[in-house]
């Protein structure tokens, strides 16, 4: 398997942008997980799907952002409009159900300018 | 009550050396205490975890030691290598839910 694909790997925008990440999940992986990395907040879980329905989304940091699953495939994270803050490392991770271990991918740098 | 306390921030190790990361939390429903490790430019990546139903778990050179009652767990490295330098954290995970709470990490550096 090629474990959790994301694109694009980095993505540098103008504040006031619409940017979309997406993410391919591991086959079969029931979970799918959204983060954040940064140096003064760490590792924050934004939202979390189950069979491709949206969990807990209390991560989300305010409207600006949005996530969907269409499909047991495929995620996007949107952010719109986009703002310097919004700088950071974005994970994707699955996981299988009933095993707690999260793979996670390669990350998009996001630079707003 | 969700946090992850982690400490240090940064530790630097000689080659040979043990290197210990400590992390304590507040919440008795978490119930999975994973660690990750994270290279350069990589996502973090499962390197051992334990249940609180026992008090260590060894893998090659790797241990997580947990204490219930204290409601802390640390990692252990042996014999510290170069490879090992990384960033490491902590994480926590409650009964029937599967959103893990990170550390904050430890960029961990092991000197020739």
């Amino acid at each position: 398997d090629a474990g959790v694909i994301q694109s694009p790997r980095h993505e540098v925008t103008e504040m006031g942008q619409e940017v979309t990440l997406r993410c391919k999940p591991i086959s079969g992986h029931d979970y799918l997980f959204w983060y954040r990395q940064t140096m003064m907040r760490g590792l924050e879980l934004l939202i979390y799907f189950n069979n491709n329905v949206p969990i807990d989304d209390s991560g989300m940091p305010e409207d600006r952002f949005s996530a969907k699953m269409p499909n047991a495939s495929f995620s996007t994270l949107k952010i719109q409009p986009s703002e310097p803050r919004d700088s950071a490392v974005y994970f994707c991770a699955s996981s299988e159900q009933g095993r707690h271990e999260q793979y996670f991918g390669p990350g998009t740098r996001l630079t707003v300018t | 009550q969700q946090q992850v306390k982690q400490s240090p921030q940064s530790l630097i190790v000689q080659k040979g050396g043990i290197s210990i990361i400590n992390c304590a939390y507040e919440n008795t429903a978490f119930d999975y205490f994973p660690w990750y490790q994270q290279f350069p430019g990589k996502g973090p990546a499962l390197l051992i975890a334990i249940r609180p139903d026992v008090s260590e778990k060894k893998e090659g050179r790797f241990t997580i030691s947990f204490n219930k009652s204290a409601k802390q767990f640390s990692l252990h490295i042996m014999d510290s290598q170069p490879g090992d330098s990384a960033t490491y954290f902590c994480a926590a995970r409650s009964t029937g839910n599967e959103k893990l709470t990170f550390g904050t990490g430890t960029r961990l550096t092991i000197i020739p």
